[in-house]
């Protein structure tokens, strides 16, 4: 079964604008993950947060995260037409190699 | 360096037929986790192997499905007598243990069709 929900499950923005996407989870986590999926490929790694983090940045990306009400948020700032994707945020209950518990994705449009 | 490599891309099979899904994971990558993903879907856990040992199968659907990787490399997920519901991308995915943060490498996933 799927750790959490992503919502919106869809968004569609001009290219330039801000797009944040949300997810929350169920249960205690260590680490939360925000993954990238390009139609018909593999998933890539975008940015990790810590249990014990609240915010981090990576470029063009900001990840909040709170705890206390199981959520998440990724901001994409400046989008383009390339960041059109689907985002996925997956948790893990402990650390080290465990397998990860994704959610359902956001299905971002980003149009030119 | 070369990434995880998955093969084939696509499978057609009809149902009943027996299917093998290989990962060759990044050198070096001690973990190596299957995961399903059905369309609109986020991918869900099947099984995950450290080395050659297969410390989770927790999420093989049925005792149809099976993973095996001898040699702690390359690992083979074989599902037999396949159903239409078995249809999906099959992702593969490795890591280094020893890394605190969990960060996993994926494959490009191999699309199976069940007719």
């Amino acid at each position: 079964s799927q750790q959490g929900e992503e919502d919106p499950q869809a968004l569609s923005i001009q290219e330039g604008e801000n797009a944040t996407m949300n997810c929350s989870y169920k249960t205690s986590i260590n680490n939360l993950q925000w993954y990238r999926q390009n139609s018909g490929r593999g998933l890539v790694h975008l940015i990790l947060i810590r249990s014990n983090e609240r915010e981090k940045h990576s470029g063009r990306l900001r990840v909040t995260l709170d705890t206390s009400k199981k959520s998440s948020s990724l901001l994409i700032t400046a989008s383009r037409a390339a960041d059109t994707a689907s985002y996925f945020c997956a948790t893990d209950a402990s650390s080290g190699n465990t397998p990860l518990v994704f959610g359902k994705g956001t299905r971002l449009s980003v149009i030119a | 360096g070369a990434g995880v490599s998955q093969s084939p891309r696509y499978k057609v099979a009809k149902r009943g037929q027996d299917v093998a899904l290989r990962c060759d994971p990044i050198s070096g990558h001690v973990s190596l986790f299957w995961y399903q993903q059905a369309l609109g879907q986020g991918p869900e856990f099947l099984t995950y192997f450290q080395n050659e040992a297969q410390l989770d199968k927790s999420g093989l659907p049925s005792d149809r499905f099976f993973a095996e990787r001898p040699e702690g490399s390359v690992s083979t997920l074989k599902i037999q007598r396949t159903q239409q519901e078995d249809s999906a991308v099959y992702l593969c995915a490795s890591s280094f243990v020893g890394l605190v943060n969990n960060e996993q490498f994926f494959g490009p996933g191999t699309r199976l069709t069940v007719l």
